[in-house]
């Protein structure tokens, strides 16, 4: 009965080497968001979906992007990683922004 | 100054201890306010969501906001070894996205 689902949970990468994580959820939620997380620190939003609309925070770097085929899935690449991008990636969902919002387990990133 | 302050811990507690975990704050707009426990290498997982001042309790979780001193609380009550985590405050104002604390990092003791 899992509601946010992240694949994998661990992921390797080389420094450079695109990487796509995936998300996907049962709740039929109307929003999706992408966090990061360094160790000992606060998730930090990337970016979220409302149904099909994008909203990129300020400070999120070009090199990470995001897609929502349909309600369920959500991407994220990383185009181009660098070791400063090494951490848990979460994924969240809510109803509506407003709302609260559930959790993934998470991806944790390795660059090398 | 952060927006949303935690004493990042660790806070090492006995079993059956009673724990308060806290937040400061410093936006005046926010309203609501959420409580997340987050196991070692896994996601957040919500505790506890309040909505403008006052207390709200859920089994051994309390929680309790103060808005005139931009603070808020979470109590736990005969602490468990299970209890061991990190604790994330969250809040956001109306039509604003959720801000995280660091979190504390929690160890119940057997």
């Amino acid at each position: 009965d899992a509601m946010v689902i992240q694949n994998p949970r661990y992921q390797v990468t080389q420094f450079g080497k695109p990487v796509t994580l995936s998300c996907s959820q049962t709740l039929n939620h109307n929003v999706m968001y992408w966090y990061q997380q360094k160790s000992s620190q606060a998730p930090k939003l990337l970016f979220h979906y409302y149904d099909k609309d994008f909203n990129n925070e300020a400070d999120t770097p070009d090199n990470f992007q995001s897609r929502r085929p349909n309600t369920s899935f959500c991407f994220l690449d990383i185009r181009s990683p660098g070791l400063g991008d090494a951490a848990m990636y979460l994924c969240a969902t809510s109803r509506d922004p407003a709302d609260t919002q559930y959790f993934g387990p998470g991806t944790r990133l390795t660059v090398l | 100054q952060k927006e949303v302050e935690q004493d990042p811990g660790p806070l090492s507690v006995p079993e059956g201890a009673i724990v308060s975990l806290n937040c400061t704050y410093s936006n005046s707009a926010f309203q609501y306010f959420m409580w997340y426990r987050q196991y070692s290498r896994k996601g957040p997982e919500l505790l506890m969501y309040t909505y403008s001042s006052g207390n709200k309790e859920d089994g051994r979780f309390t929680a309790q906001v103060d808005k005139s001193s931009k603070y808020i609380s979470l109590f736990i009550r005969d602490s468990q070894p299970s209890d061991s985590a990190t604790y994330l405050c969250a809040m956001r104002g109306y039509g604003q996205n959720f801000v995280f604390g660091p979190g504390t990092r929690l160890s119940v003791l057997p």
